[in-house]
């Protein structure tokens, strides 16, 4: 099983500020890392895929970088709506996909 | 508008047995394979069960393999998990999901399960 491990954990940002999260794989999955933000209460919601591409609807302030086994999200500028947990998911060891556990991006 | 709505969670004791069901629209269900995923409080997503387009193929996480099965309605656009020996670390909200070539790309809102006495 290929473990996905985040950090920070937490992270405390200002809006409008930006916000850098981090992934890393514990082996190569190539470009084979999507990102998902989740709010409360809510499914999570495709954000990046191939490592750098945003899915349909997601403002250019959201982008990807990376590959192998170190990923980047970096969101530019922080909305109030962007404030939730954020995911990486590695598809590139089918069937058994896995996810890290998660960013949480708060209020500073 | 592509929709997956969950449905047939609820709580059940240890042991026992829920089934659940997943009805999909706005897309050609019978082409895509379809997962179930879920989420344990506080954790991240971990995916469970997979099935393909055709029901030909199925996989499943070591943690539930042997106690749950997945199965698919094609005519109806339905998924469906049948879950049999809970235990309490099933606690989750169990989530289907679609697979795409880049992850997945539309999730359901949900159903929550709690497995207590």
């Amino acid at each position: 099983e290929i473990v996905m491990t985040q950090s920070p954990a937490t992270l405390s940002v200002s809006p409008g500020e930006r916000a850098t999260l981090s992934c890393r794989a514990s082996q190569s999955v190539g470009s084979n890392l999507a990102w998902y933000l989740q709010r409360p209460g809510q499914a999570p919601r495709l954000l990046i895929y191939g490592a750098s591409t945003r899915a349909t609807g997601i403002p250019a302030r959201f982008s990807g970088s990376g590959s192998g086994t170190e990923f980047t999200l970096t969101i530019s500028s922080l909305q109030s709506e962007d404030f939730a947990v954020y995911y990486c998911h590695q598809y590139n060891n089918w069937p058994l996909w896995t996810f890290g556990q998660g960013t949480k991006v708060e209020v500073k | 508008e592509v929709q997956l709505v969950e449905s047939g969670g609820g709580l059940v004791q240890p042991g026992g047995s829920l089934r659940l069901s997943c009805a999909a629209s706005g897309f050609p269900f019978s082409n895509y394979g379809m997962n179930w995923v879920r989420q344990a409080p506080g954790k991240g997503p971990q995916w469970l069960s997979y099935i393909s387009s055709g029901s030909s193929a199925t996989h499943y996480a070591d943690s539930v393999k042997g106690r749950f099965t997945i199965s698919r309605d094609n005519a109806r656009s339905a998924l469906f998990l049948q879950m049999n020996s809970l235990r309490a670390e099933d606690t989750a909200v169990y989530y289907c999901a679609r697979a795409s070539p880049n992850g997945y790309d539309y999730w359901g809102q949900g159903t929550l399960v709690t497995v207590s006495s």
